[in-house]
């Protein structure tokens, strides 16, 4: 069956511009997450979100971050005024209900010049 | 969720079993040892859990030692797509919605 997707693959914005990175989890998931990946190193929580509420937002490194789940499916992470150090992978993941393991898909390449 | 500490690097010839070490001294008893993987420009993938049994799936066999201080992932027989970076985590075993707080892992490198 499909994964998780991520739109777009990659992103290249400029320095202080808006972006949405879109994660499509895989159907009948409730659990999704954001995680971020700088290079080098292992990915960073952000945000987990149970059905269309985020139960845990406490990874988010400030207020321009901010993430939405309207209808409990597709999720869509946002980030105001960008600054050179978002430039990371951004992964999404997700997980069915009452199931430990979480799904990513491949995460989506931001590069803020 | 308790620290874990893996080395850098390791190398392992291909078709020889690579064993992957993972300290993880301070860890709970509620809390379950993770394995996850990551190839080279992809997302990460999940191996096996286990709370404090030796585990095997069709992936992989972890051993954890008997005071749950650290434990060994075991890949019976590497092949060159097995090298990736491995990450052992310890987490709180829920349903779901705990996060998973990854290190900088384990960079194996299966070589010809």
């Amino acid at each position: 069956g499909a994964g998780v997707s991520q739109t777009p693959s990659n992103k290249v914005t400029e320095k202080g511009k808006y972006v949405e990175l879109r994660c499509d989890p895989i159907s009948g998931h409730t659990a999704l997450y954001w995680y971020r990946q700088s290079l080098g190193q292992g990915p960073e929580f952000l945000i987990y979100f149970q059905g269309t509420g985020a139960a845990d937002d406490s990874g988010l490194p400030n207020d321009r971050f901010f993430a939405v789940r309207p209808e409990g499916s597709v999720s869509t992470l946002k980030i105001q005024r960008t600054e050179r150090g978002d430039s990371a992978v951004y992964l999404c993941a997700s997980s069915p209900p009452a199931y430990n393991e979480q799904f990513f898909g491949p995460g989506t390449r931001l590069t803020v010049l | 969720d308790a620290k874990t500490t893996q080395p850098t690097s390791m190398d392992c010839a291909e078709g020889r079993a690579a064993n992957l070490p993972c300290n993880h001294s301070t860890i709970s008893g509620n809390e379950y040892v993770y394995w996850y993987r990551q190839i080279h420009s992809q997302g990460p993938q999940y191996i096996i859990h286990g709370l404090k049994n030796n585990e095997t799936n069709e992936m992989a066999s972890l051993i954890i030692t008997e005071d749950r201080k650290s434990s060994t992932l075991i890949l019976p027989h590497a092949t060159l797509r097995d090298t990736a970076v491995y990450y052992c985590i310890v987490r709180a075993h829920e349903t779901s919605g705990s996060r998973l707080t990854f290190g900088e892992g384990t960079q194996l490198t299966v070589n010809p």
